[in-house]
């Protein structure tokens, strides 16, 4: 059981916009800031976006963040077939002082 | 551009230990905290705890406890972990990851992250 909470899944058809939603808590994402990572199946993650709506160089812009409270969201623009991977969001904990993951989302593009 | 390079796949028999490296590129090693994420198959992530490669300091997740170490060797840029009494739930990859800058926890990320080391618990 995840101490983030990520949909299992998320769909959509190519061009469409998706969003992929991480809930947590006051100890978690209401206190920081939250980052977000995809993962090709048998690869490492890669960081996607981080402080909540930054994104690394290299990131295209398709891809956004946002926070509110104790949620955060992933959105993703203009759906491409190589964006059907995994995806997981992060944050640190200060009740537990270490970092917790969401369970990860698996994009389906339709 | 860092990069981490990390040991290759390793086969223990329960109640084993097991070590895994993680060698970072360039210079600036001691700068940034050193993490351990393992991903079970099939599974998420799950944060085990990091080292400060300078101090040697480290914390880990209470799940780990007693069963974990994290080292460093600064003379030649690598991180180690070593986990051990392995069970066959401990079968996962493993990945090492640099903080994304120093500082509070709470604003940063892992960035950028290892090729992960497979380790196979089975009897």
């Amino acid at each position: 059981q995840s101490v983030l909470t990520q949909p299992p899944s998320a769909s959509g058809t190519p061009g469409q916009r998706v969003t992929i939603s991480c809930s947590g808590s006051s100890s978690n994402i209401g206190s920081n800031s939250v980052n977000w990572y995809q993962q090709v199946p048998g690869t490492a993650p890669k960081l996607l976006i981080y402080r909540n709506n930054q994104r690394p160089s290299g990131v295209p812009d398709r891809f956004s963040g946002s926070k509110s409270g104790t949620s955060a969201s992933l959105a993703i623009n203009g759906l491409q077939s190589e964006d059907e991977v995994d995806y997981y969001c992060a944050a640190w904990d200060d009740s537990l002082s270490g970092w917790v993951f969401g369970g990860g989302t698996k994009l389906t593009v339709l | 551009q860092v990069q981490l390079v990390q040991s290759g796949a390793e086969v223990k028999k329960p109640g084993a230990s097991v070590k895994v490296s993680c060698k970072a590129s360039g210079n600036t090693f001691t700068a940034y905290d050193m993490h351990w994420v393992r991903q079970a198959p099939g599974q998420g992530l799950e944060w085990m705890g990091r080292i400060n490669p300078n101090s040697g300091d480290t914390s880990f997740a209470q799940k780990f406890q007693g069963r974990v170490t994290m080292t460093r060797d600064t003379s030649i840029n690598t991180a180690y972990m070593e986990l051990t009494k392995l069970r066959s739930d401990d079968t996962a990859e493993y990945y090492c990851a640099r903080e994304g800058v120093g500082g509070p926890s709470g604003v940063n990320w892992f960035d950028p992250w290892g090729q992960g080391t497979l380790v196979t618990v089975s009897s």
